[in-house]
Order: structure tokens, then sequence, then C-alpha cells
């Protein structure tokens, strides 16, 4: 189906384990993004790729580790997971085609629980 | 990061009631956009505004550009219950950063 999946859908860990979300968009979009959600604080930025092998940092970058080697692509890695990150993570995508015509789409989340 | 004012917090209406909920920004932005979120799923795209003045519908939803291109208005006629959700707002410059409102959650009473 077209549009943006993310894998799991829900996922338990334990901390220091190593977790990855996976997120998979089919319209060629440059822009991909993982934000987390939490109450008290919406959506938090935590990186963004703008094109293949192109990442930067966004808000709560620390602990995350973010690749993207095809653009349909963009997994969020935990190398060593903590209980402050049980959130709802969200990955998304864009494309700045030219000046005031954007828009992003979301996945339908990871609900993420760190015991 | 910056956080879009959104008003009101919270709403509980009568179905068949309109909703009226906005967003304001101290920056200006080219692109507003707003979004609904249902319990356990992610943000889906209501309407896109790029143009300062703009009126935008989507059926029963309407959505406006601000003049001052620092706020947006979202509209909702005779509300259902399925109209039941979080709404919010994103306004961008760049198309590689996005703010977002803090929400407006909507109850329908039947």
């Amino acid at each position: 189906d077209a549009g943006i999946t993310q894998s799991p859908r829900y996922k338990i860990t334990e901390t220091g384990r190593q977790v990855t979300l996976m997120c998979h968009q089919t319209w060629s979009h440059s822009y991909m993004f993982w934000y987390r959600q939490d109450l008290g604080h919406g959506l938090r930025l935590i990186y963004y790729s703008a094109a293949a092998d192109i990442t930067d940092k966004g808000e709560v970058p620390d602990g995350y580790v973010v690749s993207r080697s095809k653009t349909e692509n963009f997994p969020l890695t935990l190398e060593s997971a903590t209980r402050s990150q049980t959130s709802v993570y969200f990955c998304a995508s864009s494309e700045f085609q030219r000046e005031g015509t954007d828009t992003q789409y979301f996945g339908p989340g990871t609900r993420l629980t760190v015991l | 990061g910056q956080q879009l004012n959104q008003s009101p917090q919270s709403m509980f209406i009568q179905e068949g009631e309109d909703v009226s909920m906005n967003c304001t920004s101290s920056s200006i932005f080219n692109t507003w956009l707003w979004y609904k979120q249902d319990p356990g799923e992610g943000p889906v795209l209501l309407i896109a505004l790029y143009k300062a003045g703009e009126l935008t519908s989507n059926g029963r939803l309407t959505a406006q550009f601000g003049i001052t291109r620092k706020d947006s208005f979202l509209n909702i006629s005779a509300s259902i219950p399925s109209d039941v959700g979080i709404y919010f707002c994103a306004g961008t410059n760049t198309g590689n950063q996005f703010y977002f409102g803090t929400g407006t959650s909507l109850t329908v009473i039947p």
C-alpha cells in the first residue's frame, strides 16, 4: 500500500537493549523525520533527513541514531534504551517542491515501552 | 523547540454544533497545516494552506491562513461523533522544520 508504514506498531523492551524502529515511505519524498510524542510535550523532532545519506539532529537527538541509505527507508535506533525513551514514535515525510507548498505526512506510530 | 499557541485546549460540544479553533505564532509561516489525531493513530492531514488570506474547505472543515501569516483558524460545521479527536496545527517555511501547536482536544456529545 502507498504511504508511510512503521514497524513494529508496539514494542516492549528492557533497559540497555538496542531497539530499531523501521519507517518506509512509497512517495519518494526527499525529507523524512522522526518525532516522539509525549504528554505535555507534544511532538518533538528527534532527527530528520533531507535525502539519502544526509541526516541532521532535531530537538532531542541524544540516545538515538538514524541512517538513510535508501530514499524510502529511515530507521531509528535506540542504542541502549532507557526508561525515558518510553514514548510514541512517529515517522513522517515531506516534499519541498517550491516555497510555500510543503506538506508533511505521518505514519501510524510505534508505541515503545522500556521496562 | 518553538510550539505554536493553540486554543482552546479542549472543547466539549453537542453533536450538530459548529467548532472553531485557532493557532498563533510569534513567527510568520509560508505554510499552515491542520491535522487530526485519533487515539493510537498517527496525525492525519486535513487541510494545507499556502497563501495569506487563503480559505480552504474539506467537507465540513474550513481553514484560513491569517493575513498576518502568524495565525490560522479551523472551523468544523455541524459536528458529528466521529469528529472526536485531537486537532493540531503546524507551520513551516522550509519543508525541513515544522512547528506544531499544542493541540485541541474535541469531545462531541451525542
